[in-house]
């Protein structure tokens, strides 16, 4: 399985402001995902991350609030924007696991906190 | 669209005690199911999975096996302990489509 990692961790934030998640894989990935897990709640998928094009939003998610990067097979970047104390939660990333095996590993969340 | 639907929780056992968590599907095709597990304090980790209708998955003394008569895909433990609290959450993915749908996540206590 991939080694994922986050940055930051956790922050707290104002609200108004615009916070960028970072998200490194020690490995080549073709796919990348984003999830927010509001408090308490399960996980709901935000965007798949495609590598050279525009990500690709669900449904209640849009590229203005969650601008998402993804330059190589190896990087994602997520921002949140404006934000607010509803987005307050933990952001995720997470990859596809080897090539039809239709498992995805997760990174280890950045817990953000909107004042 | 797909939907998985979990056991509410929270869930609290003595330790060596027998732990199910059911969990139902609702899937257009032919989905992959998947369990996962989040730690107090940690992220979310893959406890096991099951591809195809009859498969059981494994890990860690977990089992869930893939019922597609019921569309179901219950975790069960027969002797639970400590380290096993922890947030477990039942997903699935459409054939061909890396795409998660996650249950509501059960919270589970064991006391020793």
């Amino acid at each position: 399985s991939a080694v994922i990692s986050q940055k930051p961790s956790r922050d707290i934030c104002q609200r108004g402001t615009s916070l960028t998640i970072q998200c490194q894989v020690d490995s080549q990935v073709t796919m990348m995902f984003w999830y927010r897990q509001q408090p308490g709640q399960s996980l709901t998928l935000i965007a798949t991350a495609n590598q050279g094009s525009e990500a690709t939003y669900e449904s209640g998610f849009v590229i203005d609030k969650f601008p998402i990067s993804r330059p190589n097979l190896t990087f994602s970047t997520l921002t949140v924007s404006n934000m607010s104390p509803e987005d307050s939660s933990i952001y995720l990333c997470s990859v596809d696991g080897t090539s039809g095996q239709e498992t995805q590993y997760f990174g280890p969340g950045t817990r953000l906190l909107v004042l | 669209g797909d939907s998985v639907t979990q056991m509410e929780g929270p869930v609290t056992l003595s330790e060596e005690a027998f732990l199910t968590i059911n969990c139902t599907y609702t899937a257009t095709g032919y989905p992959s199911l998947f369990w996962y597990v989040q730690y107090p304090g940690e992220g979310l980790q893959l406890l096991l999975k099951a591809t195809k209708a009859d498969d059981k998955g494994s890990n860690k003394g977990f089992e869930a096996t893939y019922r597609k008569e019921t569309t179901s895909f219950h975790l069960e433990k027969g002797s639970v302990q400590v380290s096993d609290s922890a947030v477990y959450f039942c997903a699935l993915s459409e054939q061909d489509d890396y795409k998660l749908s996650f249950g509501a996540g059960t919270t589970v206590t064991v006391r020793a």
